[in-house]
């Protein structure tokens, strides 16, 4: 399967606990982006990285950060977790013209689930 | 700052009735439109995008600027249009995706 593939599927851990969150994107693909879905809430977009440059950033806590590997993979990291920060966490990739700027078709995986108890 | 609304979290129809999935953002530049669909078990994927101004699945959208809004359309559902729907605008680099509409095709 070539499509975006995200580790691990589910992960279950205590408050003020750090864990990392895995991606890999599409074959080809240079851009990786990360959301976070809560209950009830919509997608929020947290960063965008373009072959290994962090290129947008949105409402993504201090206690949270990511990074893009030159393999193209990328991680978020989550640290001094509170119990909030329970939420499917989305990567999503895309082809990314030339500069990195988004097309608008982004290809998902299948998020992470993290309970944080 | 942009901002997508998508007003209904649910909508529910019968089979053969008409659907509009309503959407309505704010952005002071020139808005880039789309859709996305995740149907059950599957991954969000794109729908259609305004720029392309096509139809997909019997799906339409149209980009109305004076009332700032990008409602989807369909004239007659199908139980496998039964998903939930995310409209989203991008600027720069971000994707800025709606709260969600859960629509349910009855038979």
């Amino acid at each position: 399967d070539s499509g975006v593939t995200q580790t691990p599927k589910h992960l279950i851990t205590a408050t003020g606990q750090r864990v990392t969150l895995r991606c890999s994107p599409r074959s080809g693909d240079l851009s990786v982006y990360w959301y976070q879905q809560s209950l009830d809430q919509g997608l929020q977009f947290l960063i965008q990285y373009y072959n290994g440059e962090e290129r947008a950033k949105g409402n993504i806590l201090e206690r949270f950060s990511a990074q893009q590997f030159p393999d193209l993979h990328s991680e978020l990291n989550l640290s001094s977790l509170e119990l909030g920060d329970s939420a499917l966490y989305f990567c999503a990739s895309s082809v990314g013209p030339a500069g990195g700027q988004n097309t608008g078709e982004l290809f998902f995986g299948e998020g992470s689930r993290l309970t944080v108890l | 700052a942009q901002r997508v609304t998508q007003p209904e979290k649910l909508l529910s129809v019968f089979k053969g009735a008409p659907v509009e999935l309503k959407c309505n953002y704010s952005y002071s530049g020139s808005p880039e439109l789309f859709w996305y669909v995740q149907y059950s078990r599957q991954r969000l994927q794109l729908l259609l995008r305004h720029i392309s101004r096509e139809s997909i699945k019997g799906f339409t959208a149209d980009l109305n600027k004076g009332e700032t809004s990008f409602h989807l359309k369909k004239p007659f559902a199908q139980e496998e249009d039964s998903a939930m729907y995310y409209c989203a605008l991008m600027s720069g680099n971000m994707l800025t995706f709606g709260g969600g509409t859960r629509l349910m095709v009855k038979p």
